[in-house]
């Protein structure tokens, strides 16, 4: 049984591009959240998503964008990247109601922005 | 407000020797939630435990053990005769479960276990 798959696991992109990364959630789940880890520090809520739409949002700015598909996977898009979004970015994935207690995380892609 | 600090950044300890990662929270909320995870170099979160907050039993798995005090807003983690494999950062977390879903992250204890 695969657990949360993200896709790609490493990226270089250049200040001022656009990035979208992927996530697929183990099976059998159904909420997809999406958490920012800077360099030296804990991961940041971006984002979460049920039923094909975001239901909670953190402190972000507009240019952290979303998706969920109907199979719940899901993509984070970055518009206008800076510097300061270097991170790891982690997805994970839970089921329904139980959704604190069942989350489980990817390995996360690492992103540079240069 | 939703606070977790992990005031140890970094621990070194030798191989077999017990070693307690402190974990001290703030929430107004009387439900919530604490976690542990553990990261290793792969960045993968590995999830540890869950406690809600009206369970203050400690808890024993294997190895590891949880001592959750509300008194004074503390849940710390001790590991017992440490191994190699121990090595990675671990985060305590907290999660408001009545308001909503996101978890609340310190910034880490980096332990290095030596051998």
């Amino acid at each position: 049984d695969a657990g949360v798959t993200q896709s790609p696991t490493h990226l270089i992109k250049t200040r001022g591009q656009q990035v979208t990364l992927r996530c697929s959630p183990k099976s059998g789940h159904d909420t997809v959240s999406w958490y920012q880890q800077a360099l030296g520090q804990g991961p940041q809520f971006i984002f979460q998503y049920y039923e094909e739409e975001e239901r909670q949002r953190g402190n972000f700015p507009d240019r952290f964008s979303g998706h969920q598909f109907p199979n719940y996977s899901s993509e984070l898009n970055v518009n206008a990247l800076l510097l300061g979004d270097s991170a790891l970015y982690l997805c994970a994935s839970s089921l329904g109601a139980n959704r604190v207690a069942g989350y489980t995380f990817g390995s996360g892609t690492r992103l540079t922005v240069v | 407000a939703q606070k977790v600090t992990q005031a140890q950044t970094e621990i070194s300890v030798v191989e077999k020797e017990d070693v307690t990662l402190d974990c001290v929270y703030e929430t107004r909320d009387t439900t919530y939630y604490l976690f542990w995870y553990k990261q290793p170099p792969s960045g993968e979160l590995v999830f540890l435990i869950r406690r809600n907050s009206f369970d203050e039993q400690n808890e024993i798995s294997g190895r590891y053990s949880w001592n959750f005090q509300k008194s004074t807003s503390s849940f710390n983690f001790t590991i017992t005769a440490s191994q190699v494999v121990d090595s990675a950062v671990y985060f305590c977390a907290l999660s408001e479960a009545a308001r909503d879903d996101k978890i609340i992250f310190g910034k880490g204890t980096r332990l290095h276990i030596l051998p």
